[in-house]
């Protein structure tokens, strides 16, 4: 299966731990992102890179986070000093920087952590 | 601020029937949108998309219909089966890729 992976799929943390999520992106893509998806609610927004280059990160993204994408291929999110808050799913999702802008993202089966 | 609204209220159907889904943003000019399906514990799964300068799209028993006057887009699925039951999720898209997710609306068709 070529899709996107991500992994683990389950993480429980105590609060205080550093926590770090692998994303493996389709091979072909250059455009990786990262969201996340708390109960009942849609993905939301939380940095993008475009191969190695980090374009844009949202205002959720405290300085208690950080991505990587140091070769273009697979992302790692560390989320340093756990909070209770930080518990949701995160998804990475790839896609293909496609002509006039539209493009389909692929996302992966997520990670869902839980901070005690 | 930029929001999207679904309906926020589960959408029960019968077999068979269409399901309608409606997606309402504002504060926004999108490129793009799509919609995606997502089952529980599940990543969501790309279903359609439709450009601000197309009116609707189509494939197989699904409809898409974007109104950027009304800053509205309808989902349509046509002979709804109980399959089809899950989370449909709108996303607004931008030329950097970047999508906003609007909270989602479940479809329950009962057999």
């Amino acid at each position: 299966d070529t899709g996107v992976s991500q992994d683990p799929r389950h993480k429980i943390t105590k609060r205080g731990q550093n926590v770090t999520f692998r994303c493996d992106p389709i091979s072909e893509h250059n455009r990786l992102y990262w969201y996340r998806q708390t109960l009942g609610q849609g993905p939301e927004f939380l940095t993008y890179f475009q191969n190695e280059a980090q374009l844009e990160k949202s205002r959720l993204l405290s300085d208690r986070f950080s991505a990587e994408r140091p070769k273009g291929s697979f992302s790692t999110l560390e989320i340093q000093r756990t909070e209770q808050g930080d518990s949701a799913m995160y998804l990475c999702a790839s896609s293909l920087d496609g002509k006039g802008g539209a493009e389909t993202q692929y996302f992966g089966p997520g990670t869902r952590l839980l901070v005690l | 601020s930029q929001k999207i609204e679904q309906n926020s209220e589960a959408l029960n159907i019968q077999e068979g029937k269409t399901a309608t889904l409606t997606c309402n943003y504002t504060n926004y000019s999108p490129a793009y949108l799509q919609w995606y399906r997502q089952d529980p514990g599940r990543g969501p799964v790309f279903l359609l998309l439709i450009r601000e300068n197309e009116k609707e799209k189509r494939k197989e028993r699904l409809k898409v219909t974007f109104d950027t006057t009304l800053k509205q887009s309808l989902f349509h699925i046509t002979a709804s089966q109980p399959a089809d039951s899950a989370t449909y999720l709108c996303a607004l898209g931008s030329n950097t890729g970047k999508l906003i997710f609007g909270q989602g609306t479940t479809l329950q068709v009962k057999p």
